[in-house]
């Protein structure tokens, strides 16, 4: 994989379901790893920075995994919420270098 | 709080014109990022800063320029606008090159 690529594009879900995406992203040479919340006519909020193979993080009902060694890492909303409703982008880095490559994002609208 | 401003959240050009985008950071954060977004496509990176007076060309730096004469503040010039720079521009920051990068609100440009 030369570039992010972001699953899927777009998905509508109830409140109160859990949900995941997935960013898969070149493997060698792997340096960092960001996911991004993105609000209509807001600015893009950080959400986790993932570094080690295996990493997990959490804030409130969102996690994050991280495979580096295969190069994908995976969002998680527990119990989705109205206001979870944004686009989720990943971005990813190699070794050494300030270019960060973005996928095109995951457009997750709750449904109340 | 980190606080990144951009001079404007909508702007209105004419093809030929020369354009003046303004981003500046509160915090004292080294690294600076100007992208542009359009549909279907990944944030890309135009230029970079990592200090004062110091710039790198990103992924799509042509028909662009920058100027960082102060910490705080990384302009990006549009030499002479045409339509096809008719885009979303995000100026971003960061502490470290692993850290999470701080967004500002955009701004959208038509050029006509």
């Amino acid at each position: 994989i030369l570039n992010v690529e972001q699953s899927p594009q777009s998905l509508h879900v109830q409140e109160g379901d859990s949900t995941n995406f997935t960013c898969s992203f070149p493997s060698s040479n792997f340096y960092a790893l960001h996911w991004y919340r993105w609000e209509t006519a807001k600015s893009p909020e950080a959400l986790f920075v993932m570094t080690l193979n295996g990493d997990e993080k959490k804030k409130g009902r969102i996690s994050a995994t991280l495979n580096t060694k295969e190069g994908y890492s995976y969002l998680y909303i527990k119990g989705s919420q109205p206001e979870d409703s944004a686009t989720y982008l990943c971005a990813s880095s190699t070794s050494g270098t300030y270019k960060y490559i973005f996928g095109t994002g995951t457009r997750l609208k709750v449904l109340a | 709080d980190v606080k990144v401003t951009q001079s404007s959240r909508y702007l209105v050009k004419r093809t030929g014109e020369k354009v003046f985008l303004e981003c500046v950071q509160d915090m004292d954060h080294e690294n600076m990022f100007w992208y542009r977004q359009d549909p279907g496509l990944g944030l890309r990176l135009i230029y970079f800063s990592y200090d004062v007076k110091m710039k790198e060309k990103g992924d799509i730096p042509e028909g662009y320029s920058v100027s960082r004469e102060k910490k705080e503040r990384f302009s990006l010039i549009l030499e002479s606008a045409s339509t096809n720079q008719t885009s979303m521009y995000l100026c971003a920051t960061s502490t470290g090159l692993r850290d999470e990068q701080y967004f500002g609100p955009g701004t959208r440009l038509t050029v006509t």
